[in-house]
C-alpha cells in the first residue's frame, strides 16, 4: 500500500542547478498539491493540480513549475536552485469523498541549496 | 487573507498529565479545520476533519473541538508515544482540497 511516494529523499544542489523532485500517488486521486516547510513557519503551498491537465498557483509559487500529464505523477521542478529554495518539500494527494475532503502526504524531500 | 495561530509553540507533560493544544484561525468560509500529527523525519498524518462550530471528533487520547474563532485538541492522559508535533489547518470554501497551515506545537511527554 505506498499511498504518495516522494523521490528522492535528500538532495543537495549547488546555485544555479536545475532538478526534478518526484511524486506520484497510486490511490487514482485526481487533486495533489506540493508544499514547503521551513523551520518556524507552517506548510506552505507552492502548487496544486485539480485533475490531469490542469494547475495552478499557491502562496509561494515563485522559482518552481508543475505539470500533470497523469493522474499518478506530479513533480515539481526547480529552474535555477537559489539557497532561499532550501526547505523540506512535501508533496499531497486527496481523497475526496461526499463533502469531506483528507490529504494524505508524502515523506518528503530534504533540499539544500549551497 | 486566511490565517492560523497555534499556541503553546512548545509543550512538555508528564506522562499522565492532561492539556489542550489551541488553534485560532481566521478564514473567509470555512470549508473544514484539519488536525495533522507530525514525527520527525515524516510527513503530516491525518488526524481529524471538523466542518461546524460544536462539531467534536475523538481518537484514543485525542479529542478535537471547533468553535466559531478556534479549535482545541485535547490530550488525556498522554503517553510518551503522544510526542510529535501537532499542526492545525484551515480549508477556505473557495479553495479545493489546499490548506492553510498553523506553525504548529510541538509536544513532549515524559515518562
Amino acid at each position: 500500500n505506498a499511498g504518495v511516494t516522494q523521490t528522492p529523499k535528500f538532495q543537495v544542489l549547488k546555485t544555479g542547478q536545475s532538478m526534478t523532485l518526484q511524486c506520484a500517488q497510486d490511490m487514482n486521486h485526481e487533486y495533489m498539491s506540493w508544499y514547503r516547510q521551513d523551520p518556524g513557519m507552517g506548510l506552505r503551498l507552492i502548487h496544486y493540480s485539480v485533475g490531469a491537465g490542469i494547475t495552478d498557483q499557491g502562496e509561494v509559487p515563485n522559482g518552481y513549475n508543475v505539470s500533470r500529464s497523469t493522474t499518478e505523477d506530479f513533480p515539481l521542478r526547480l529552474l535555477s536552485a537559489a539557497p532561499s529554495q532550501t526547505s523540506v518539500y512535501f508533496c499531497a494527494s486527496t481523497l475526496r469523498t461526499g463533502g469531506s475532503e483528507k490529504l494524505f502526504f508524502g515523506s518528503g524531500t530534504q533540499l539544500s541549496v549551497l | 487573507e486566511d490565517q492560523v495561530t497555534q499556541s503553546p509553540e512548545a509543550l512538555r507533560l508528564q506522562e499522565g498529565e492532561s492539556s489542550s493544544l489551541n488553534c485560532s484561525y481566521t478564514v473567509s468560509g470555512l470549508r473544514g479545520l484539519f488536525w495533522y500529527r507530525q514525527d520527525p523525519g515524516k510527513g503530516p498524518e491525518f488526524l481529524f476533519t471538523l466542518y461546524s462550530a460544536g462539531e467534536e471528533k475523538e481518537k484514543e487520547r485525542l479529542k478535537a473541538t471547533l468553535t466559531k474563532k478556534e479549535s482545541f485538541l485535547h490530550i488525556t492522559a498522554p503517553k510518551p508515544e503522544d510526542s510529535a508535533t501537532y499542526l492545525c489547518a484551515v480549508q477556505a470554501a473557495r479553495r479545493y482540497s489546499t490548506l492553510t497551515f498553523g506553525k504548529g506545537t510541538m509536544l513532549l511527554v515524559s515518562p
